[in-house]
């Protein structure tokens, strides 16, 4: 079975705090996500990764980064947490996918979640 | 663009009612269409797929069917479980590099 694992389920920090949430996966996905889930939003893409030292910015990059070392870790960094960052991250990865007709249900695996509080 | 639209909810259903969350897609080319859940306090899990018109997915009693020419993936159950009350996700990859999710639909199963 895919494993996606996220290091922290349930983290509380200050404003202005810097914050690490990391991902690991093992199924030696080349795609890597970070999406955050709202009450009424679904989910939004904050960045995703293609490959190691690649970053994508998704809809929402604003007030994140993240970096890619190797190809099963990928981490979310929050430069300095705001109250507005306040949600569930959502950690992801993938298999490359091919395009066209060679999609073949190239799917997308999540992790645990990480209920993030800023206050 | 490439998008996914689902039914509002919440849902309420009483156990072994007949369930179906409608879901529409816009994409271009061929992409593959996907349902998840979400349990409380989890992350998203794969529940079924189908990568082709006219495939049908299935699993643990759900159902759901690529119909190209309407282009939707409606999610189907004939006798819903307490234990399925969660949040189901449509999600569609049109070149398996880009997922794109529909804002997802609660459901709730009373005894």
């Amino acid at each position: 079975d895919v494993k996606v694992t996220q290091s922290s389920r349930y983290l509380v920090k200050r404003t202005g705090e810097k914050v690490f949430l990391e991902c690991v996966q093992d199924m030696d996905h080349e795609n890597m996500f970070w999406h955050r889930q709202d009450p009424g939003l679904g989910l939004r893409l904050i960045y995703f990764s293609y490959d190691v030292k690649m970053k994508e910015k998704g809809d929402i990059p604003e007030g994140y980064s993240v970096s890619r070392e190797k190809k099963e870790r990928f981490s979310l960094i929050l430069e300095s947490a705001s109250t507005n960052q306040t949600s569930m991250y959502l950690c992801a990865s993938s298999f490359l996918g091919l395009g066209g007709r060679g999609t073949s249900g190239n799917t997308i695996y999540f992790g645990e979640g990480s209920w993030l509080t800023v206050v | 663009g490439d998008s996914v639209t689902q039914m509002e909810g919440p849902v309420t259903l009483s156990e072994e009612a007949f369930l179906t969350i409608n879901c529409t897609y816009t994409a271009t080319g061929y992409p593959s269409l996907f349902w998840y859940v979400q349990y409380p306090g989890e992350g998203l899990q794969l529940l079924l797929k189908a990568t082709k018109a006219d495939d049908k997915g299935s699993n643990k009693g759900f159902e759901a069917t690529y119909r190209k020419e309407t282009t939707s993936f409606h999610l189907e159950k004939g006798s819903v479980q307490v234990s399925d009350s969660a949040v189901y996700f449509c999600a569609l990859t049109p070149t398996g590099n880009q997922f794109y999710f529909g804002t997802g639909t609660s459901l709730t199963v009373i005894p």
